[in-house]
């Protein structure tokens, strides 16, 4: 059980384009979703919080604007990266937890470069 | 804010070694104490939870403490296999996460 999946596992895209990133609940459902940023050789640094129906808090230094977040179901989040820039390429990755559960799970990761 | 250390921040050992992997933090506030492993490019895997009225926690192999009051979790690997080379990943609470200890585990 509490297993998270992300979609898409790798995108390459042109740099200006925008990217969707899914990250879904499979078994369980996700009051609260995470969205971490990984570059290389680097932890995890979270960008930003989101509890279903209510707008995503995001960590100091990172811009809402261009990391548009939505959680409007307890299954989905969405992590939208507008105008993509080749710095914007990293490793995203979501985590989620809900009712009962006092741990995250984490979705296995989408891989994005910027060209 | 929570500020996280892990050391060492990379090992190497031979096969059928035990070892020891350090975490300390700051802010020792927290409900639980998770460890992690992430292999390359991919997502991470929970090892072991500990809530923070527990001591010890024990999965297989691996054994994890926390010493919440003195804000440090070591994370014991015994007779360490090239199976178990990955990074490992400390994380106090919630939302931080340690740099994380580069495993060698050679055969």
């Amino acid at each position: 059980g509490a297993v998270v999946s992300q979609h898409p596992s790798w995108v390459i895209c042109k740099s200006g384009t925008s990217v969707k990133i899914e990250c879904r609940s499979l078994d369980f459902q996700a009051t609260t979703m995470f969205w971490y940023r990984q570059f290389p050789k680097q932890s995890l640094m979270l960008m930003a919080t989101s509890n279903e129906g209510s707008k995503a808090t995001y960590e100091q230094g990172v811009e809402k604007d261009k990391f548009l977040i939505n959680h409007a179901s307890l299954t989905l989040s969405t992590l939208t990266v507008t105008s993509a820039h080749p710095e914007d390429s990293s490793f995203y990755i979501c985590s989620a937890t809900g009712f009962g559960y006092n741990e995250q799970f984490f979705g296995p990761g989408t891989r994005l470069t910027v060209l | 804010k929570q500020e996280v250390t892990q050391i060492p921040a990379a090992l190497s050992v031979p096969e059928g070694e035990n070892l020891v992997l350090n975490c300390s933090f700051t802010d020792s506030a927290i409900y639980n104490l998770q460890w992690f492993r992430q292999d390359p490019g991919k997502g991470l895997t929970s090892l072991l939870l500990i809530q923070s009225s527990q001591r010890e926690q024990t999965s297989g192999r691996l054994n994890a403490s926390l010493d919440k009051s003195s804000g440090r979790s070591t994370l014991y690997i015994a007779a360490s296999q090239p199976g178990d080379s990955a990074t490992y990943l400390c994380a106090p609470g919630k939302l931080v996460f340690g740099a994380g200890t580069i495993l060698r585990v050679k055969s």
